[in-house]
């Protein structure tokens, strides 16, 4: 199974842009590469997936290299709504788990 | 119901215990998952069901722990024999999709607490 590997914390500002990158050197071919958000006392909520080049959604965008070892998550004009652990999976190929890190716990300042 | 849902929301047994955790998943879906979640730490994955075949235990961390999905939707996930290292929030998530890989819709956890 791909792990993943991602800062354990980021802080920005509001009206920022975020990016926080994952690697996932290990990545088998049916992969895909989903980003959950999870905020205190709550389960975790589906931001994006993909599985090469660029997805885009109206809350973030993905970006994939060539070779899909690494993802970049990308948050425009972040607010403090947006202070939360995002995480970072790789699988649903032919595994039957998703696999959670520790998280990147993003704080966003006024 | 609109979403997936989980009782109790809090359940707080001394140890020794046996416990039960009800997930509702969202009607239709044909996955559901359980992980257990510790303070400060990722959700870790306990087990899957696609309908009512366990496709998937290998995440259960002893024999204490049991789940089942006997119709294919309300998902049961029990512990006997409570030990305080299993104080944790257990997060059901169902998906539409067969297979993994599709959205997961997680409920809001049982949080227990064993003392």
């Amino acid at each position: 199974l791909a792990k993943t590997t991602q800062p354990i914390s980021m802080d920005s500002y509001e009206g920022q842009e975020v990016n926080i990158t994952c690697s996932h050197n290990n990545i088998a071919t049916n992969d895909y590469i989903t980003w959950y958000q999870q905020f205190p006392s709550q389960g975790p909520r589906f931001i994006i997936q993909g599985y090469k080049t660029k997805v885009t959604n109206e809350v973030a965008s993905l970006f994939i290299p060539a070779d899909r070892k690494s993802s970049t998550l990308s948050l425009p004009r972040v607010s403090l709504s947006d202070t939360a652990v995002y995480y970072c999976l790789v699988g649903g190929g032919n595994t039957d788990k998703l696999i959670f890190g520790t998280g990147t716990r993003l704080q966003v300042f006024p | 119901g609109a979403g997936v849902s989980q009782s109790p929301r809090y359940k707080v047994a001394k140890r020794g215990q046996d416990v039960a955790l009800r997930c509702d998943p969202i009607s239709g879906h044909v996955s559901l998952f359980w992980y257990q979640q510790a303070l400060g730490q990722g959700p870790e994955f306990l087990t899957y069901f696609q309908n009512e075949a366990q496709l998937d235990k290998s995440g259960l961390p002893s024999d204490r722990f049991f789940a089942e999905r006997p119709e294919g939707s309300v998902s049961t996930l029990k512990i006997q024999r409570t030990q305080q290292e299993d104080s944790a929030v257990y997060l059901c998530a169902s998906s539409f999709l067969g297979r993994v890989g599709g959205e997961l819709f997680f409920g809001e956890g049982s949080r227990l607490t064993v003392l």
